[in-house]
């Protein structure tokens, strides 16, 4: 089973300073990662995710993961918060790809707060 | 944009109750998931299911069972709510996709308290 690791539960960041998420997967085989938000009373949204090729990947509102196959890492940047980035951040991993196999394990989520 | 519709935000149920929580997607959407979300524990599948009548156990699926008739429609039933079953559900849907290659879309989410 694969298993993804938040170690930072907890980010408090000044506003406009940059900020990375860190994220780490247990894989030997390929994977799909994902990175989602959840606002303050929301369900999650997609912020990015990486299927194959270019391992820099750019999302929404300014963020981007960089996916590091030798360190399974998929960490999530972005250059200068804003208070509007707010929330928690889930990393996500999929089961290998598989005919029929859908679902995605998550991690236990970062709780980003924006210092104004 | 895809919408998943949960069908209540809060709810609170008794010990013993059967509890039924409700989830349509109107995207046709092959798949369809239900989570429990708890604080420090993030969000665990309890079940799923890529097809009308069809459903596969997640990773925490005792005291839980579900019921897909319609493929907008995924019901999660606590056959007899306990109090550990108090927690935050979400639904989610997707396209099918090789290896959920696709991205899930999520509803907002039901606060479901057992008293």
């Amino acid at each position: 089973a694969q298993s993804v690791t938040q170690l930072d539960s907890q980010v408090p960041v000044f506003e406009e300073a940059p900020v990375e998420l860190r994220c780490n997967y247990s894989s030997s085989v390929s994977v799909y990662l994902f990175w989602y938000v959840q606002y303050p009373n929301q369900g999650l949204q997609l912020l990015l995710k990486y299927l194959s090729g270019s391992t820099l990947v750019k999302g929404i509102n300014g963020f981007e993961a960089e996916f590091n196959k030798s360190q399974t890492s998929f960490h999530l940047r972005k250059p200068s918060v804003h208070i509007s980035d707010t929330a928690e951040y889930f990393c996500a991993v999929s089961d290998p790809p598989n005919f029929g196999n859908e679902k995605l394990t998550f991690g236990t989520g970062t709780r980003l707060t924006i210092i104004p | 944009d895809v919408k998943v519709t949960q069908s209540s935000r809060y709810l609170v149920k008794r010990t013993g109750e059967k509890v039924f929580l409700e989830c349509v997607q109107d995207m046709d959407h092959e798949n369809m998931f239900w989570y429990r979300q708890d604080p420090g524990l993030g969000l665990r599948l309890i079940y799923f299911s890529y097809d009308v009548k069809m459903k596969e156990k997640g990773d925490i699926p005792e005291g839980y069972s579900v019921s897909r008739e319609k493929k907008e429609r995924f019901s999660l039933i606590l056959e007899s709510a306990s109090t550990n079953q108090t927690s935050m559900y979400l639904c989610a849907s997707s396209l099918y996709g090789q290896g959920s290659n696709q991205p899930q879309h999520f509803g907002d989410g039901t606060r479901l308290s057992i008293l």
